[in-house]
């Protein structure tokens, strides 16, 4: 089947660890994506990447990291300087060319810090 | 800048009756639209786009919408709800200038009460 996997469901850490969220889509798409949702805010974008050793900040990249080495994979490191980490992350993949850009997402994994 | 503004947070309707979940869209050079649909706990998945073309686009579980360049508008409609169309529904939008960026809503909760 093709899509994106994301793992795991639940993460869950103390305060003052950083800890890597994993996305792989095996869709050959050349975009990948990771959002963060808070409840009542929407999807606001953490980072960007259209193609592979490439990637831009999105609107609330402080405190994240990303890397994208390999085109199936764009795995966030959440760093200890992120000040409000809880939360659901959501990765998602499209096209960058013709006229299918829209995304794909994956299951989400639901990050909580105590 | 770009964008979006989905003015209602929650749209309740009656199984069998028509529905309606507003989006506003404000982008520089043309827009690119979309809809989604979020169940709980679970990833977004993708209904319909706009992109050029027709103003009505059709999308996946009988949904449509209609893109109004005047109004700056894209509107999802279904002519007969069902109680399984509860969920909560993100309108999206991405300029052709702006590449690979998308902005989202804040999401509109649809309840369908039988």
């Amino acid at each position: 089947d093709g899509g994106i996997t994301q793992s795991p469901k639940y993460l869950f850490r103390k305060e003052g660890q950083n800890v890597t969220l994993s996305c792989e889509q095996n869709l050959n798409h050349d975009a990948m994506y990771w959002y963060r949702q808070d409840p009542g805010q929407g999807l606001r974008l953490i980072y960007y990447s259209q193609i592979v050793n490439d990637f831009q900040k999105g609107d609330i990249a402080e405190g994240y990291s990303v890397s994208r080495e390999k085109k199936e994979s764009f795995p966030l490191t959440v760093t200890s300087a992120q000040k409000n980490p809880t939360a659901f992350y959501l990765c998602a993949s499209s096209m960058t060319s013709g006229s299918s850009y829209e995304q794909y997402f994956g299951p989400g994994t639901r990050l909580t810090v105590t | 800048a770009q964008s979006v503004a989905q003015p209602e947070d929650q749209v309740n309707v009656a199984e069998g009756n028509p529905l309606t979940v507003k989006c506003t869209y404000s982008v520089s050079g043309n827009p690119y639209l979309f809809w989604y649909v979020q169940y709980p706990n679970r990833g977004l998945q993708f209904l319909l786009k706009y992109i050029t073309g027709d103003n009505l686009v059709k999308g996946s579980y009988g949904f449509e919408a209609e893109f109004n360049k005047s109004q700056t508008s894209f509107h999802l409609k279904k002519p007969s709800a069902l109680v399984s169309d509860s969920a909560l529904y993100f309108c999206a939008v991405r300029d052709n200038t702006n590449a690979g960026k998308s902005t989202f809503g804040d999401g509109t909760t649809l309840t369908v009460k039988p």
